[in-house]
């Protein structure tokens, strides 16, 4: 596609719940990084993969979060049991050649844990 | 320590002033640096890169000291549309860190 896309725009859950957030990455870039942030904060660093390979999970706050990226392409990231804490702007962004260089981002996810 | 660092402001300016924001990074290890811009609730948007000799581009001007370990963004003769968040962004080994953020707001 044009652009990195991320689904949905905007997610409402209960607490308890698990939710999964897409990511579709400009087609061709091989690296593929996820952040959360929150209002008023800069993007926090939660993991990356080049190809499918998860390099880097040292941001992700505990166990109830995890990512895939099985086929070096789309990503997913997995929130399980849902808490209020949750809740925040989840982004995704992609890298055309590698890790550490110029990241496109998507729009986002809102996610809001009732 | 937090790995990067920023002042979060907000700066208030006057348009056609000049304005700096600093950023320390903690990690002498480091490789790569750079300077992203971000709209009120719009995703961020790679303003410049930051190299070791200082680079312009056009009224910016990026610096890295790497002794200190802080890098500089500087605005001359700021705008009205240069209101926005200025995030400074870390390499380490791949994982690309940002800073929380500096908010700029030029008036007229």
């Amino acid at each position: 596609g044009a652009g990195v896309s991320q689904s949905p725009r905007y997610k409402v859950t209960k607490r308890g719940q698990d939710v999964a957030l897409r990511c579709d990455p400009i087609s061709g870039h091989v690296s593929l990084y996820w952040y959360r942030q929150a209002l008023g904060q800069g993007p926090e660093f939660l993991t990356y993969f080049n190809y499918e390979a998860q390099q880097d999970k040292s941001g992700l706050p505990n166990d109830r979060f995890s990512a895939e990226r099985p086929e070096g392409s789309i990503s997913t990231l997995t929130i399980q049991r849902t808490e209020q804490r949750d809740s925040a702007m989840y982004r995704c962004a992609s890298t055309r050649d590698g890790p550490g260089e110029k990241l496109f981002f998507g729009s986002g996810t809102q996610l809001s844990v009732l | 320590r937090k790995e990067v660092e920023q002042d979060p402001g907000p700066f208030n300016v006057p348009e056609g002033a000049t304005v700096a924001f600093n950023c320390t990074y903690s990690n002498s290890a480091s490789q790569s640096f750079f300077w992203y811009r971000q709209d009120c609730r719009k995703e961020p948007k790679l303003l410049m890169s930051v190299y070791s000799s200082g680079n312009e581009d056009g009224r910016f001007t990026a610096q890295l000291n790497r002794a200190s370990q802080y890098i500089s963004l500087l605005i001359r003769d700021s705008k009205l549309s240069d209101s926005a968040t200025y995030l400074c962004v870390v390499n380490e080994g791949g994982k690309l860190i940002f800073g929380q953020g500096t908010e700029l707001s030029v008036k007229p």
